[in-house]
């Protein structure tokens, strides 16, 4: 099945500054790449996603980049605010029929004042 | 309010018993799926229904059975609660129609087995 590996587990940025997180993936058939950020005791909520046709997106201060080839995608958050700190997940949805989401384990980002 | 919702949302049980936890969207969609995120707040995906269909299984203990009425309800029930089933239990809906997948959480179940 998928294995999705997310780096780093922790990230602490200054206001402003910039933050990158990675992951990677195992089944080259998977298609659909979405990242979710779910803030302390909320639910986990879809800020952006990629399919595996398109190379990178973009959504204001978020863009999702996709390298099929290497099977890995990257979150770049810019000019980061105190309320961008959450946990972000990545996930990688199987090429087969039942639609699976396999999620990373998570990124606890801290953006210091 | 358009939304996934859940009912407890938290859920304070002692070793043995047996509980409930119930979703219900109203979104139209067809797709529902049940997740169980751990203390290390890990997302696993633990069943998925598509129109009261079961189409995702994981490995998962079989005192946790599924159930689906219909497509906009996915209920929970857990037999002979476990310590180790204490997390937090997220439903989620999503269409799988068209391009886009995304799945839209509930607020979450908070199970605690003592």
């Amino acid at each position: 099945g998928e294995n999705v590996e997310q780096h780093p587990s922790t990230l602490s940025v200054q206001e402003g500054d910039s933050a990158v997180i990675k992951c990677t993936y195992s089944d080259s058939a998977s298609n659909y790449f979405p990242w979710y950020k779910q803030e302390l005791g909320k639910r986990p909520q879809l800020i952006i996603d990629i399919r595996s046709n398109v190379g990178e997106k973009k959504d204001q201060r978020i863009a999702v980049t996709l390298n099929k080839t290497a099977k890995h995608f990257s979150l770049h958050i810019t000019e980061t605010q105190p309320e961008d700190s959450a946990v972000y997940f990545c996930a990688a949805m199987g090429g087969g029929s039942n639609y699976k989401l396999t999620f990373g384990k998570g990124t606890l980002l801290t953006v210091n004042p | 309010d358009t939304a996934v919702s859940q009912t407890p949302k938290y859920l304070v049980t002692q070793m043995g018993n047996d509980k409930s936890i119930k979703c219900e969207q109203n979104l139209g969609h067809d797709t529902m799926y049940w997740y169980k995120q751990d203390s290390k707040k890990f997302l696993k995906i633990m069943f998925s229904y598509n129109n009261k269909e079961l189409i995702i299984n994981e490995t998962v203990p079989n005192r946790f059975s599924p159930k689906s009425p219909d497509k906009a309800h996915l209920n929970l029930h857990i037999n002979s609660l476990e310590l180790g089933d204490s997390a937090v239990y997220f439903c989620a809906s999503s269409t799988l129609a068209g391009l886009y997948n995304e799945q839209f959480f509930g607020p979450g179940t908070r199970l605690t087995v003592l």
